[in-house]
């Protein structure tokens, strides 16, 4: 049974518009979240995350929300660049006893000139 | 730093031969992990060494698969025989060994597609 889901596979996005990219997981445990963002033919690279005693984070056009008792978190860009076209997966852990990262499936995001 | 480098980059087998996977972690980094991702679904855990110990091969589907890292720099993952449903792409990933808050480093992945 996944534990991360993102059930989106894919999402079109206008340039300059914001794309939202949504994550639940099951796990109430989890309490440390993170975005990666993948190109084709490349491994998976850091994005941005969110410890779950903050209900925001922001970096840039990246903004993570976290709603824990909803068990569910949110990435949105804005605004969206065409380079921002990738697999964009969520990935959770429990920080201090945690063993390794439990990935979600991925969303496809285009980003449409 | 070079970063985290697998090899080869692309394999294609028959079913039933044998395939091993390369994985040169970052320089430093006691935390090593096996990743795979099938048919575009999750990034599925396989196991995780902490320098040359198996720290948790709880993601291993089967005895076809073995996982080694002596001397706790590089690993390699056997698969031995190969079976249709071992397609997918092959991750390695690698991090200090305290808690990392930007997760791991991963390679670019080993694509096998087993024929």
């Amino acid at each position: 049974d996944q534990q991360v889901k993102q059930n989106s596979p894919s999402l079109s996005v206008q340039e300059g518009r914001i794309s939202i990219l949504n994550c639940d997981y099951t796990n109430s445990m989890f309490d440390y979240f993170l975005w990666y963002k993948k190109y084709p033919a490349e491994g998976p690279t850091f994005l941005i995350s969110i410890s779950s005693i903050k209900d925001k984070n922001e970096d840039g056009r990246f903004t993570v929300f976290l709603n824990k008792s909803a068990k569910h978190l949110s990435l949105h860009i804005v605004p969206s660049q065409p380079g921002d076209s990738a697999v964009y997966f969520c990935a959770a852990i429990e920080y201090n006893y945690g063993q390794n990262f439990v990935f979600g499936p991925g969303t496809r995001l285009s980003v449409l000139p | 730093e070079a970063g985290v480098t697998q090899f080869p980059s692309h394999s294609v087998i028959e079913k039933g031969q044998t395939v091993t996977l390369r994985c040169d972690p970052i320089s430093g980094h006691d935390n090593l992990y096996w990743y795979r991702r099938v048919m575009g679904k999750e990034i599925k855990f396989l196991l995780h060494f902490v320098k040359e110990s198996k720290q948790d091969e709880s993601g291993m589907p089967n005895n076809r698969f073995l996982a080694e890292r002596t001397g706790g720099t590089y690993s390699t993952l056997k698969v031995q025989p190969a079976e249709l449903e071992d397609s997918g792409v092959y991750f390695c990933a690698s991090s200090h060994l305290d808690r990392n808050e930007k997760g791991y480093t991963f390679g670019s992945g080993t694509r096998l597609t087993v024929v």
